[in-house]
């Protein structure tokens, strides 16, 4: 167990909705990522926060937002859903933000199933 | 812009054996490198990770990987393997030219280990 949550572990919508996937982090642990894994895309880096602000962007659509609440727990909001955006979500944290030697520590995910 | 390459999408390899997992990688500067391992419905677990220092890094379950800056690889290894090694196993990168340590990980290598 990393210490990471994640909730829900499995989420079923409609093309056209939106959702909300929630992660909490390590105690302690100030940055949180985002990941999207998907059988053609593979594991692709979405937003990175630390401590309540953005601090890297990568493959995020439009459509998709985050945020990191002053409990550390992060959100990622996910809209107009489309059949592409079925994947797993994983959620990482790590204890420091200008970090590349840090060591991310992923949660279980949460598999998004668009119908 | 950096990358990292796992060139076989399976390793099959007999209970006892040694196991390779390969991956190679195109950094500007000096890598920061990572392996993960995901086991069938679980998040991504650390294995180890190369920052700087010796070149062979030893992590959990008995796995080690080698740094060769000369040949840009960091294999993973194990000089026995458990069935229960089966599981599939990423190579990431992570930036230093850039300080927020966003992941950039290879497709993935599926490790099969026969009894």
């Amino acid at each position: 167990d990393s210490g990471v949550t994640q909730t829900p572990k499995h989420l079923i919508t409609a093309t056209g909705q939106r959702v909300t996937l929630r992660c909490s982090p390590r105690s302690g642990d100030l940055s949180v990522y985002w990941y999207q894994q998907s059988l053609d895309q593979g594991l692709q880096f979405l937003i990175q926060y630390y401590n309540g602000e953005e601090r890297a962007k990568g493959n995020i659509l439009e459509r998709f937002s985050a945020q990191q609440f002053p409990d550390l727990h992060s959100e990622l909001n996910l809209s107009s859903l489309e059949l592409g955006d079925s994947a797993l979500y994983f959620c990482a944290s790590s204890a420091l933000s200008r970090g590349s030697t840090d060591t991310q520590y992923f949660g279980p995910g949460t598999r998004l199933t668009v119908l | 812009a950096q990358s990292v390459a796992q060139p076989e999408d399976q390793v099959n390899v007999a209970e006892g054996n040694p196991l390779t997992v390969k991956c190679t990688y195109s950094v500007s500067g000096n890598p920061y490198l990572f392996w993960y391992v995901q086991y069938p419905n679980r998040g991504l677990q650390f294995l180890l990770k190369y920052i700087t220092g010796d070149n062979l890094v030893k992590g959990s379950y008995g796995f080690e990987a080698e740094f060769n800056k000369s040949q840009t690889s960091f294999h993973l290894k194990k000089p026995s393997a458990l069935v229960s090694d089966s599981a599939l196993y990423f190579c990431a990168v992570s930036p230093n030219t850039d300080s927020w340590g966003k992941l950039q990980f290879g497709a993935g290598t599926q490790v099969v280990v026969t009894p």
